[in-house]
Order: structure tokens, then sequence, then C-alpha cells
């Protein structure tokens, strides 16, 4: 079964610092996307970046990078020069195959990291 | 605006009372889905759907029901609510199902549901 693992509970870093946030996944499919969300206080979730498994280059998305190692099952996360306003709950999240081979859409999500960024 | 719209966006209910929860959008997408988000479980997902009239079980689906008549809508309903169905809820949309292509789900602003 897919699994999306997230240990960071909580994170901190200073006001204009770059911070990574871990993802690491478990799948036995070949074929599979990576997905990051950001969910303020307010509550509604925010796409960030997106990684395909046979994406040759790292994602990026203006301050957002996704550092994706694929031996390592690896997508962390990495913001440059942090904003007070990046301070939020993100989730790493992994679009999965069927077991006939084809995408039914789901996406299975980890457990969250709690970013908070200091003036 | 392109966008996915959930109502209520809060509910306080006692349990047994039958509720529904509406997710509608206006992207023509074809696939729509279900979510809970519990505090250290992250988001969970419970019905989707690949298009009108074809629903299935996501991974926690006890206590819940949906349909599919309409494209744009994917309404939830809790028959006979209990407290441990209280949760944050999310629907999301996107334009296909797969994978093989960049294909972000669209999710609406959550309904907050506490059921006593």
């Amino acid at each position: 079964a897919q699994k999306i693992t997230q240990t960071q509970p909580g994170m901190f870093v200073q006001e204009k610092e770059a911070v990574t946030l871990d993802c690491t996944y478990d799948t036995s499919d070949p074929s599979y996307g990576l997905f990051w969300y950001k969910q303020p206080s307010s509550g509604e979730m925010i796409f960030l970046i997106y990684q395909g498994s046979y994406d040759q280059q790292n994602a990026t998305e203006g301050r957002y990078s996704l550092n994706f190692q694929k031996a390592r099952k690896s997508a962390n996360l990495v913001i440059s020069a942090s904003q007070l306003g990046d301070s939020a709950m993100y989730f790493c999240a992994m679009r999965q195959m069927n077991a006939g081979g084809t995408s039914y859409g789901k996406l299975t999500f980890g457990q969250g990291t709690i970013l908070t960024v200091h003036p | 605006e392109a966008q996915v719209t959930q109502n209520p966006r809060y509910l306080i209910t006692v349990t047994g009372k039958k509720l529904t929860v509406t997710c509608s959008q206006n992207m023509n997408h074809e696939y729509m889905s279900w979510y809970r988000q519990d505090p250290g479980l992250g988001l969970r997902q419970i019905y989707y759907s690949m298009n009108v009239e074809v629903t299935d079980k996501g991974d926690v689906p006890e206590g819940y029901k949906v349909s599919r008549k309409e494209k744009r809508n994917f309404p939830l309903i809790l028959e006979s609510p209990s407290p441990n169905q209280t949760s944050l809820y999310f629907c999301a949309s996107s334009r296909t199902p797969l994978i093989t292509s960049y294909n972000e789900q669209f999710f609406g602003p959550g309904t907050r549901l506490t059921v006593l």
C-alpha cells in the first residue's frame, strides 16, 4: 500500500532564510505524482508544486522547489527566502495507481508539518 | 472564477440527524473526491467519482454516501451522523484522474462539521 511520511510535526525558520520540509513515500508503482499543498490557518488547501515520477528535473515554482530523490523515495519541499506569510501547515501527497494499472486519482496525504516563520 | 464550492462551511448537528454537504465545481472536471482531515492523520479519502454515475469507496467510506447525477455536483450524505464523524471535510476536483500529466486537484474551502 502507498504511504506518505512527514517526520517533522513542526518546524521553525527565521524570516528570509531557507527551510526544507521532509517527505518520504512508499510505493511499488513505477508511475506516480507527488504534490505539496499549503494550508494556512484559514483552512483552505493551496496547491504549491508537482513532481512526476518520470520527470528528469526537480520541479520549481517561484520560491518553492522540490528536491526529488527517486532512489531514496524522498520529495522534500524547499522554501527559499521565507516570509511571514509562509507560516502554515504543509502537506505532502502522492497520486497513485490502482490495481489495474490506471489511476483513479486518489491523493494519499502525509500527516503534515506546521511551519512557523519568525520575524 | 474557476472554483469548488461547498455548503455549509460550518455545521453543528446532533447524533442521528441526516445531513448533506454539497459540493459543486464550475470547471467541467471529470474527477471529484471527498476527504476528511483529522489532527495527526492528514487528509483521508472518503469517496471519489471518476465521472457521472461512477463512484467508488476511498479509505474511510463507513457512514457516508455520495451520488454523482450531474458532472458539476458531488454531495456527501451522512445518513446517521455520529460524534466520530466530527471533522473538517474537503471536496476536490481535477480535470481527469490521470497521473501521467500535471493534473492538480482543486480543493473547496472546507466544511467544519461537529456532531454532538
